[in-house]
């Protein structure tokens, strides 16, 4: 049973430009959650995507977008990147129902130079 | 706003010890609590879950506790070990309209020394 992947493993890109992230959750699972966490510290709530819809948003800008497919697998977009979006990018998922118990993937690590 | 602190910042013990793990939030009415270890670099894998019910979830040498009321939980670890060597965080779940989202503070950097 494959748990959550996610995709690339590194990226490295400059100022102003745009990323994707992409995430599969676990088998099984409808929902997807995106983490931001900066170096030394803990990770923080982006978003949540629940039946193609975001159903929760964290502190952060418009620059941040994501989308969910039919198959429940998320993108996390962000334009115009910062330096300070230079951290790694965790997705998280669940059933939406019950326990809600997360289940993590490696991350992405984004440098932004 | 849910704010989580966890104390100790860091901790380094010799091998063979038995560890507590403190961990304290300020909103009560969550929906569950995971603790989960983080290894440098890396994903976070779940270590315990704790449904906001249940006082408290054992897993071969984890225990962890919760006292919801009073905003606490915490994680022993029995007979620690030099692969126990992680960043240990804690994660009290939202309900209502945050269902499903996680609060994290900046964990626990645990050291064993053979």
């Amino acid at each position: 049973d494959a748990g959550v992947t996610q995709s690339p493993t590194h990226l490295i890109k400059t100022r102003g430009q745009q990323v994707t992230l992409r995430c599969s959750p676990k088998s099984g699972h409808d929902t997807v959650s995106w983490y931001q966490q900066a170096l030394g510290q803990g990770p923080q709530f982006i978003f949540q995507y629940y039946e193609e819809e975001e159903r929760q948003r964290g502190n952060f800008p418009d620059r941040f977008s994501g989308h969910q497919f039919p198959n429940y697998s998320s993108e996390l977009n962000v334009n115009a990147l910062l330096l300070g979006d230079s951290a790694l990018y965790l997705c998280a998922s669940s059933e939406g129902w019950g326990t809600y118990e997360q289940y993590f993937g490696p991350g992405t690590r984004l440098t932004v130079t | 706003k849910q704010e989580v602190t966890q104390i100790p910042a860091a901790l380094s013990v010799p091998e063979g010890e038995n560890l507590v793990l403190n961990c304290s939030f300020t909103d009560s009415a969550i929906y569950n609590l995971q603790w989960f270890r983080q290894d440098p670099g890396k994903g976070l894998t779940s270590l315990l879950l704790i449904q906001s019910s249940q006082r408290e979830q054992t897993s071969g040498r984890l225990n962890a506790s919760l006292d919801k009321s009073s905003g606490r939980s915490t994680l022993y670890i029995a007979a620690s070990q030099p692969g126990d060597s992680a960043t240990y965080l804690c994660a009290p779940g939202g309900r209502g309209s945050t269902l499903g989202r996680l609060y994290f503070g900046r964990g626990t950097q645990l050291t064993v020394w053979p």
